[in-house]
């Protein structure tokens, strides 16, 4: 069965400091993979997508992730982090022979200390 | 920039009560989903609908939850009796075109339920 695991539920980084949330999947196929970002009561915003090409993708926010097929991996990075990043991030494969529903993990809580 | 309606973004029901959510999609999006997310959890799909047409609802538990699009544009999700298990955000998204086609959803701002 399609799976995604975040395996940290709450990270806390400094201000300025680098950021990685890691992803993990499970998906007999290429997997289209997102990443979202929701703060407090809110809705889900995308931050990026793979779908096929280049494994390096950039998104809003100047985050990037990058699809790791032998790792079955979507890690998302951030090279500064920003007080505004604080929220909750969540990792999801899209599955195209299915319409596009799409599978979450259970979110990465961030915290950014100053 | 066009959005995803929903509507209430907050609600309070008593448990054994009927209650009722209300999306509307991106203008032309073709594809809806209702998402259910639990505190401290990703959303879980509810159902699918391309245009009016329910296409996966297996996990939407038919003996108290319901939803139509019927007119293929906006939709409505009901909860008749609403028990406190339900107690969650409700997601609603739309997507534009075959999903084979590089398109992705896009989130409304959720509607929160809380049963008591």
């Amino acid at each position: 069965a399609q799976s995604v695991t975040q395996p940290d539920i709450h990270i806390t980084v400094s201000e300025g400091a680098s950021l990685e949330l890691r992803c993990n999947y499970s998906y007999g196929a290429t997997p289209y993979l997102f990443w979202y970002v929701q703060s407090p009561g809110q809705g889900l915003q995308l931050l990026l997508k793979y779908f096929s090409g280049d494994t390096l993708v950039q998104g809003i926010k100047g985050f990037e992730a990058e699809f790791k097929r032998s790792q079955s991996s979507f890690n998302l990075r951030k090279p500064s982090v920003h007080w505004s990043d604080a929220a909750e991030y969540f990792c999801a494969v899209g599955l195209y022979n299915q319409g596009g529903k799409l599978i979450f993990g259970q979110g990465t809580e961030l915290s950014v200390k100053p | 920039e066009a959005e995803v309606a929903q509507s209430p973004r907050y609600k309070i029901t008593e448990k054994s009560q009927a209650v009722a959510f209300w999306c509307d999609p991106i203008s032309g999006h073709a594809t809806l989903y209702w998402y259910r997310q639990i505190l401290g959890q990703g959303p879980e799909l509810l159902v699918q609908f391309q245009d009016e047409s329910v296409v996966d609802d297996s996990q939407l538990p038919k003996d108290r939850f319901s939803a139509e699009r019927l007119k293929g544009v906006d939709s409505t999700l009901k909860i008749q009796p609403a028990e406190l298990g339900d107690s969650a955000m409700y997601l609603c998204a739309s997507s534009g075109g075959e999903f084979y086609l590089n398109t992705e959803a896009f989130f409304g701002q959720g509607t929160r339920l809380t049963v008591v």
